[in-house]
């Protein structure tokens, strides 16, 4: 267990629909970063938050959208879901901007099909 | 798209050889990188780092070797077992605007008994 929790653990859906993947960060991070990873493919970065604040965004989509609560729990929202959007979803903590060095935990990860 | 790119896809050794996987990366700025183990149905697990002002680490059973003229990275695995079987993922931390990890495509290591 990397002290990294996402759920669910896998999601089926239907074109258009929309879900939300949540993400818990390991006990005292603060910062979290969500990958979208494709068939056989390296992790793409999505997004950044830091303590509820966005730090930084990858190649998201406008489909979708990300937050950060107060409790540091963070949730991605996928809209009008495609086809192309199957894939894996991960989410990974590190302490704070600056301490990436100390390395990031990533979760199990939600296998998202889109059907 | 950004990425940090990787030599071979697959790589497929005897059981007790050792393995060298490849990296290359564009970031001549990047001062940290990173290897991760990622098993079939898991996320990404950590297995060694190395800034850039050195150029080997060695870990149990593992040693990175970075080279900044050529930006090359490489991940040695001595003594290859069953379990190293896995997709490995060299990681470059860039900053651009904010720190973040990029990731290379990955390769596929097979070890065959």
């Amino acid at each position: 267990d990397s002290g990294v929790t996402q759920t669910p653990k896998h999601l089926i859906t239907a074109t258009g629909q929309r879900v939300t993947l949540r993400c818990s960060p390991r006990s005292g991070d603060l910062s979290v970063y969500w990958y979208q990873q494709s068939l056989d493919q390296g992790l793409q970065f999505l997004i950044q938050y830091y303590n509820g604040e966005e730090r930084a965004k990858g190649n998201i989509l406008e489909r979708f959208s990300a937050q950060q609560f107060p409790d540091l729990h963070s949730e991605l929202n996928l809209s009008s879901l495609e086809l192309g959007d199957s894939a894996l979803y991960f989410c990974a903590s590190s302490a704070a901007p600056g301490r990436e060095r100390d390395g990031y935990t990533f979760g199990s990860g939600t296998r998202l099909t889109v059907v | 798209g950004e990425s940090v790119g990787l030599h071979l896809p697959t790589l497929s050794v005897q059981e007790g050889d050792n393995s060298i996987i490849n990296c290359a990366y564009s970031n001549s700025a990047s001062d940290y990188f990173i290897w991760y183990k990622q098993e079939s149905g898991k996320g990404p697990q950590f297995i060694i780092d190395i800034r850039s002002n050195m150029d080997k680490r060695q870990g149990q059973r593992v040693t990175v070797l970075l080279n900044k003229t050529v930006k090359h990275l490489s991940l040695q695995i001595a003594a290859t077992q069953p379990g190293d079987s896995a997709v490995y993922f060299c990681a470059e931390n860039r900053y651009q605007g904010a720190q973040k990890l990029v990731f290379g495509q990955g390769t596929r290591l097979t070890i065959n008994p």
